[in-house]
């Protein structure tokens, strides 16, 4: 039982690359989100997803894209990076039972820079 | 949408001593607030939550307190030790619509030795 994967773990791009992070959970969990890390601002939502098949925008979503293909995985596309998606990226995975939330697991991160 | 704030940003206490960290937020709907401890370089990792129909929860040394009428919730953390030097987030969310989690600012304790 692996948890949430993140690959890779650290990533440098150039101003107009595009690249998709990878994120994989073995729990079965219906909930994943991707999270942006910078300092002094906490983790911010870019995307997330309820099921397979649905997605929706978080707080921060612009220059992002996301598909939700199967329950295990939830890629994260960057389109074309800029210096400002410089930061850490969390993917993050959840349940509920009995419709409650319970404990989100999160991944290992992804220290991305763009040059 | 939902806006959690986190006080202080940085704290830091003498070993043995108490750590209170305080978050507020503001949609009324939220009903589960969970604590997420943050080791430099790592993921953060769950260390206690509670939900709305409860007031105050403790796991050991650490306690989290809930109002859900002033909309504030706190983290308590006594007899402090080195290893509890960390970052810590506080975060709210609603078991409809929109379930992932919104997160404070984080506040970095420091336990002097």
């Amino acid at each position: 039982n692996a948890g949430v994967t993140q690959t890779p773990k650290f990533q440098v791009l150039k101003t107009g690359q595009s690249m998709t992070l990878q994120c994989a959970q073995d729990m079965n969990h219906e909930y994943m989100s991707w999270y942006r890390q910078d300092p002094g601002m906490g983790l911010r939502l870019i995307h997330y997803s309820v099921g397979a098949g649905i997605t929706d925008q978080g707080e921060v979503p612009n220059g992002y894209n996301v598909s939700r293909s199967t329950t295990e995985d939830f890629p994260l596309r960057l389109l074309s990076a800029a210096p400002s998606q410089t930061s850490v990226y969390f993917c993050a995975s959840s349940s509920a039972l009995g419709g409650l939330n319970t404990e989100a697991f999160f991944g290992q991160g992804t220290r991305l820079t763009v040059v | 949408g939902e806006n959690v704030e986190q006080h202080p940003s940085t704290l830091s206490v003498q070993e043995g001593d108490s750590a209170v960290i305080k978050c507020t937020y503001s949609d009324s709907a939220s009903n589960y607030f969970p604590w997420y401890k943050q080791e430099l370089g790592k993921r953060p990792q769950l260390i206690i939550d509670i939900r709305s129909n409860v007031g105050e929860k403790k796991d050991q040394r650490i306690a989290v307190t809930l109002n859900k009428t002033a909309k504030h919730f706190s983290l308590h953390i006594t007899e402090t030790q080195p290893e509890d030097s960390a970052v810590y987030f506080c975060a709210a969310s609603k078991n409809t619509g929109r379930r992932a989690l919104t997160f404070g600012s984080g506040t970095r304790l420091q336990v002097q030795p």
